[in-house]
């Protein structure tokens, strides 16, 4: 059974770009959530998509968006990176709510903001 | 703002020890309670999930949870090299319509031989 697949691994881009990461969920789960992880803050969470819908949004600016398709793949856009857009970022699939079982995560996409 | 609070170590036990990792948390809803485990450069891991008040054990892992305190534990039994790592507590929001999980910062444990 294939995991959660996040693309790409690293990047690297410079302020003011915007980066789009994707991330495909174990297959027949149906929610997809989003964090950022740094050293200072932990694992922060950005959002949630259930049936191509956003469920839940955490406390980040407007910059950070996101989608779902129908097939369950889920993608992050961040729009005019900042230095401090500089994380690990984790997409983690759920069944159908992270509340009954927890996630499971995907290896994560480092992003470098220079 | 809900939040979920762990010492963040390092603690250090020897191997064969038992470690005891403690975490609060602040939203009285919360429903579920995990832990993960996660090693240097991984993503996190989930090791153990309790929805009741008392102890689960699953294998040297056991996570003890009282709803009235706020408070959650994982104790490792027969703590090996393998298990160190950074644990992360996590417990789910009460608000939203289905809760994400809203994690602690971690405490990094350490199993010397």
């Amino acid at each position: 059974k294939a995991g959660v697949t996040q693309t790409p691994r690293y990047l690297i881009k410079t302020r003011g770009q915007q980066v789009t990461l994707s991330c495909s969920p174990i297959s027949g789960h149906r929610s997809v959530s989003w964090y950022q992880q740094t050293p200072g803050q932990g694992l922060q969470f950005l959002f949630e998509y259930f049936s191509e819908t956003q469920r839940n949004k955490g406390n980040f600016p407007g910059r950070f968006s996101g989608r779902q398709f129908s097939n369950s793949r889920s993608e992050m856009n961040v729009s005019t990176l900042e230095l401090g857009d500089s994380a690990l970022y984790l997409c983690a699939s759920s069944l159908v709510s992270p509340r009954d079982y927890g996630y499971t995560f995907g290896s994560g996409t480092r992003l470098t903001v220079v | 703002q809900k939040e979920v609070e762990q010492n963040s170590g390092p603690l250090s036990v020897p191997e064969g020890a038992i470690a005891s990792l403690n975490c609060t948390y602040s939203d009285r809803g919360s429903q579920s309670f995990f832990w993960y485990r996660q090693y240097s450069g991984k993503s996190p891991e989930l090791i153990m999930f309790i929805y009741s008040n008392g102890d689960k054990e699953d294998g040297r892992f056991t996570a003890q949870l009282n709803k009235a305190s706020q408070y959650v534990s994982l104790l490792i039994r027969d703590s090996q090299p393998s298990d160190s790592a950074t644990y992360l507590c996590a417990v789910n929001a009460s608000e939203g319509s289905q809760g994400n999980l809203i994690f602690g910062k971690g405490t990094k444990l350490s199993v010397k031989p």
